[in-house]
């Protein structure tokens, strides 16, 4: 399957402090990426959907004053997370879909762990 | 709105043994149905979808999925599983014309023992 790669694979940030992750669509050039949260032994819960060129669609509670997603290429999709917390500790993981229509699949890179202190 | 059902949050198996992971959906539309594996700090790999045709499907590592829809049910199974076959198993679906969003089950934690 098509390669996807974050950066970073973990990080560690004080309370109160911002922390970007990247998300890179390494083998196709996506249009549409996702953003994906997970809490330790838990499903994956879709945050938003990344488009490039355009706002991202975020997912109902999802804050998007907090979690701010930028696709400004069509490699490349980044979230910050804003004065984090540590409720925000948790696995981010994202993902790209081929351009047009038929695939319906997600290659999902290998996440992010973030942890707040 | 869709909705994904993993009835067995985990399920413990022997070696070489066969599994059966649950899955069922609810969806007032078509649906695309998918089953994705997760190793420990890992992202998720596509081991099988159905998209249409063949209500039997193949996937990698041995597994394959049947899609029932009178019973909206997509379980997963393997005839015979490997220690290496330890890991989270989640099923999701997608909206058929719609995006590709993908709504996840809250997975099932396949451990297979010596």
């Amino acid at each position: 399957g098509a390669v996807v790669s974050q950066h970073p694979s973990w990080v560690i940030c004080k309370s109160g402090t911002s922390v970007k992750i990247e998300c890179r669509s390494l083998d196709f050039q996506a249009t549409t990426m996702f953003w994906y949260r997970q809490f330790p032994k838990q499903s994956l819960m879709l945050m938003a959907t990344s488009n490039e060129g355009s706002k991202a669609t975020y997912e109902q509670g999802v804050e998007k004053d907090k979690f701010l997603i930028n696709h400004a290429s069509l490699t490349l999709s980044t979230l910050t997370v804003t004065s984090a917390h540590p409720e925000d500790s948790s696995f981010y993981i994202c993902s790209d879909t081929p351009p047009g229509q038929g695939s319906y699949e997600q290659y999902f890179g290998p996440g992010t762990r973030l942890t707040v202190t | 709105a869709q909705s994904v059902t993993q009835l067995d949050s985990q399920v413990p198996v022997f070696e070489e043994a066969p599994v059966e992971l649950r899955c069922n959906y609810s969806s007032s539309v078509s649906v695309y149905l998918f089953w994705y594996v997760q190793y420990p700090n890992q992202g998720l790999q596509l081991l099988l979808k159905y998209l249409s045709g063949s209500t039997l499907v193949k996937g990698i590592n041995g597994f394959e999925a049947e899609f029932n829809k009178s019973q909206t049910s997509f379980h997963l199974r393997k005839p015979s599983v490997h220690i290496s076959d330890t890991a989270e198993y989640f099923c999701a679906v997608s909206l058929q014309g719609g995006s590709e969003k993908l709504v996840f089950g809250k997975g099932t934690k396949l451990t297979v023992n010596p």
